[in-house]
């Protein structure tokens, strides 16, 4: 059975950093992409970026590069999201996804995670 | 890259057919058949319902099927049950270099 299991919910301040993560099991990890997708409180989803574990191929979307790093640990499985310097606007839940195939084209994940809860506030 | 654009809100009675659009331009959803649709139920993760325009992923109702007309994709939901009640979101494939983005969101009611 495909699972991504991600890491629970974390309360920070900001400025301070956090690296999330996001374990896949029951299929080959390093042969499907791995999508970041942020949903604000009571908002819509938006895609962050995403990695092919593989070979650590990374795309980001314009409106998150240079705000959070991706990346991967395939000797684990693991995929990850780390932001350097949290800021109250970064307040979501975070959700991972595996992508329905190799294939670079499309945002069709078809596996989640059940998504990890992000606050900042001082 | 701005967001596709999704009605916030649709209703339908249980029974009837509905249809949620989503529009996006001749650099998304009218340049590629890479459209995605998403069921997303309160605190619930998104749940795939449609991908590459029109095809369901096993296990996903035959109640559901998705088309595309230029640069508008629809989602279609027949037969609709308590069960369909939910947020709706689409998605599509944007080039190499920006890879895609997701619809605002659809409301559906089933009243």
């Amino acid at each position: 059975e495909v699972q991504l299991v991600q890491s629970g919910a974390e309360v920070k301040k900001p400025e301070e950093s956090l690296k999330i993560s996001c374990k896949g099991s029951g299929y080959s990890f390093t042969n499907y992409w791995i999508g970041w997708v942020r949903q604000m409180p009571g908002k819509g989803l938006e895609w962050m970026g995403m990695i092919y574990p593989g070979d650590s191929d990374i795309r980001y979307s314009l409106s998150f590069q240079g705000q959070v790093t991706i990346s991967a640990d395939k000797s684990i499985s693991t995929a990850y999201l780390q932001w350097s310097s949290l800021k109250a606007s970064d307040t979501a839940m975070y959700y991972c996804a595996r992508k329905i195939n190799a294939q670079l084209a499309g945002l069709n994940f078809d596996y989640w995670g059940q998504g990890t809860l992000v606050t900042v506030s001082s | 890259q701005s967001a596709l654009t999704q009605p916030a809100s649709v209703s339908g009675s249980p029974g009837q057919s509905i249809t949620i659009s989503c529009t996006g331009t001749s650099r998304d959803v009218g340049a590629y058949n890479y459209v995605s649709w998403y069921q997303q139920y309160p605190g619930k993760a998104p749940k795939l319902m449609i991908y590459d325009v029109s095809n369901r992923p096993s296990g996903v109702s035959n109640r559901f099927s998705g088309s595309k007309s230029d640069n508008t994709a629809s989602l279609t939901i027949s037969g609709l049950q308590a069960e369909d009640e939910a947020d709706y979101y689409c998605s599509s494939y944007t080039g190499s270099s920006t890879l895609g983005v997701f619809g605002t969101g659809t409301k559906v009611t089933v009243l």
